[in-house]
Order: structure tokens, then sequence, then C-alpha cells
């Protein structure tokens, strides 16, 4: 199946943590993917986080995969202003053909009050 | 230099004209694709194509036809366009053993 989910809405404190949570049902997926679309603007590719991997850091962002569960979730720490944006949950899903295309999720909107 | 780009950024048209959107990438990747974004912000795939040849088609109507060129373009034509064919269109391509897929800048259309 081909089914991404997450909550639509986050609001938090600038400088605190923000954390996004996202579901997924394709278990084959080999990757998964953190996107950020600012207002008005493209998909900038935030981080990955390879299958066989529980957690990924790469500077303020934290990944964290469960497997089991199919849960995938981004942390982001000392939220900033400028992190305001709608962040996207992708998984890659073959079917048949060896062109993965990307599942993406309803998106989660993000609001950093100062 | 761009990695990912598309022109136009913006398209205003009439319903039932014909439009193209232009894609081009210089990352070397052999798959680009065609993604559309809805006014929800509902990102589904449309088309695929690995190394000019059409892989995925994503039941689009078939007024919607992909071109590639080359390698390095991927381009989107639209033939008698309706008011349900607003949205932004986003170009991809994808390379390398993670198979990361990376966006052009997207073209918003708007059909009057």
């Amino acid at each position: 199946g081909e089914d991404v989910e997450q909550s639509l809405f986050l609001s938090v404190r600038e400088g605190d943590s923000s954390v996004i949570n996202c579901t997924y049902t394709d278990s084959s997926s080999t990757y998964l993917y953190w996107y950020k679309q600012e207002p008005g603007a493209g998909l900038q590719l935030l981080t990955y986080i390879f299958s066989n991997m529980d957690m990924k850091q790469d500077q303020r962002l934290t990944v964290l995969l469960n497997k089991k569960d199919k849960h995938l979730s981004l942390r982001i720490a000392d939220t900033q202003t400028g992190d305001s944006a709608i962040y996207f949950c992708a998984e890659t899903f073959h079917g048949s053909s060896n062109t993965g295309k990307l599942i993406f999720g309803q998106g989660t909107t993000l609001q950093v009050k100062p | 230099d761009t990695a990912v780009s598309q022109t136009p950024k913006y398209l205003v048209t009439q319903m039932g004209n014909d439009k193209s959107i232009k894609c081009e990438q210089n990352l070397g990747h052999d798959t680009m694709y065609w993604y559309k974004q809805d006014s929800k912000k509902f990102l589904k795939i449309m088309f695929s194509y690995n190394n000019k040849e059409l892989i995925i088609n994503e039941t689009v109507p078939n007024r919607f036809s992909p071109k590639s060129p080359d390698k390095a373009h991927l381009n989107l034509h639209i033939n008698s366009l309706e008011l349900g064919d607003s949205a932004v269109y986003f170009c991809a391509t994808a390379g390398g053993l993670e198979d990361t897929q990376y966006f052009g800048p997207g073209t918003r259309l708007t059909v009057l």
C-alpha cells in the first residue's frame, strides 16, 4: 500500500524543541525523507534515513525511525522562527518498477512563535 | 548554478489553452519526475522518466504529455487546460545510491 500520514499543524515557542511525526505503510521502503517547504518556495531536502538505521543526527535535526511500528519522527532542537514552514515526510515506493516514486504525507505546518 | 530549474515560475492562462512547462537539470541524473501540488499542499507524482524513457504514469489524463528530448530535460505539455489543472507543478531528479530526489522551484499554474 501507499500511504503516509502526518499531523497537519504544530505550534511551538522559539527555543523549544519541535517533534513532527509521520507513519507510513510500505515496509519495503529503503529510504525515508524529510522535506521542508517555505511559503511560495520549492521543496528542500532536509535529511533522510536508511531503513536499517534507528536514528540519524544532523546538527539541530534528529530523525528517529521505528521500523516495527512504521513510525518516523523529525526533531528540531532550539527551533527558530526561520524554521516556520511545511514539513513533508516521504517514503520511496517502487511497486513493479525499479524507479522509485515518492509518496508524501499531507505536510505538517510548523508555526514558531517568538 | 541551479541544479534543477523550471520555466516559467508563474503561468496564468485561460481554460482551453495549451501550455508547456520546461525542466532542466545539471546533476547528471538519469531519472526525472513531475509532481503536482494542489491547493491543499498535497503532493502527488504524475510521471517519471529514466534515460528518456517513460517509466511511471500515474493515471494522469492524456491531456498531459511529458516529453524528454534528452537526459537533462523533461518538459510537460498540457492540452485543453481545465480549471482543475490549477496547481504548482514540481520537476524532480534522482540519482546516486540513495536515489534521493531533488526538486525544482516549481511552476504555479493558474487556469482562469
